[in-house]
């Protein structure tokens, strides 16, 4: 079955590092994605990797992927209180159109 | 750009009214989209709209009509409200609606229905 899942909460220190994690059910995804989306706006694509890739790295952010668990994450270097926000894994199915199964989100509280 | 915009922003409804949810992207995409965000869930699609005339249910489509009006706009229509269609609702469009495509949101619309 399609089922994405995320832990609903996470605080940090600002200037530490973050670690957003995510499961995933379906292993036909050809594409996992990560969300952000701000109070009150709609959402922001971060980043995505391809599902032969195990590792991508984006300024602050890298994405590791674990495919044979199925295992998703997002880690944001030096977080800053921008950072906070609710950030979505998604996951595109194989076959047909760009379906996105979202996880309920993250919520990134950042903290001095 | 605008990119995506939706309106209404906030709309409050009564049981059993309608009301029509406009979306309109100036990116020249092809493919659009409309989910519903629930609290402590994931969006789930509504409906989407491959390419200009052609649309298609997706994940909870109960209740909900849409009308992919021209290439830029793309509503989506409750013709009788529900307390369970409180939610936010939000617009999506991406290029070609291919696997390798990555979607842009609007801001949401949050309805409540009472």
């Amino acid at each position: 079955g399609e089922d994405v899942e995320q832990s609903l909460f996470l605080s940090v220190r600002e200037g530490d590092s973050s670690v957003i994690n995510c499961t995933y059910t379906d292993s036909s995804s050809t594409y996992l994605y990560w969300y952000k989306q701000e109070p009150g706006a709609g959402l922001q694509l971060l980043t995505y990797i391809f599902s032969n890739m195990d590792m991508k790295q984006d300024q602050r952010l890298t994405v590791l992927l674990n495919k044979k668990d199925k295992h998703l994450s997002l880690r944001i270097a030096d977080t800053q209180t921008g950072d906070s926000a609710i950030y979505f894994c998604a996951e595109n199915l194989a076959g047909g159109y760009n379906k996105l199964i979202f996880g309920a989100g993250t919520r990134l509280a950042v903290h001095p | 750009n605008a990119g995506v915009t939706q309106t209404p922003k906030f709309q409050v409804l009564k049981t059993g009214q309608s009301m029509t949810l406009q979306c309109a992207q100036d990116m020249n995409h092809n493919s659009m989209y409309w989910y519903r965000q629930d609290p402590g869930m994931g969006l789930r699609l509504i409906y989407y709209s491959a390419s200009e005339g052609t649309t298609d249910k997706g994940e909870v489509p109960n209740g909900y009509n849409v009308s992919r009006l021209n290439k830029r706009e793309f509503s989506l229509r409750l013709e009788s409200a529900a307390p369970s269609q409180t939610s936010v609702y939000f617009c999506a469009s991406s290029e070609i609606g291919g696997i390798t495509d990555t979607q842009y949101f609007g801001p949401g619309t949050r309805l409540t229905v009472l």
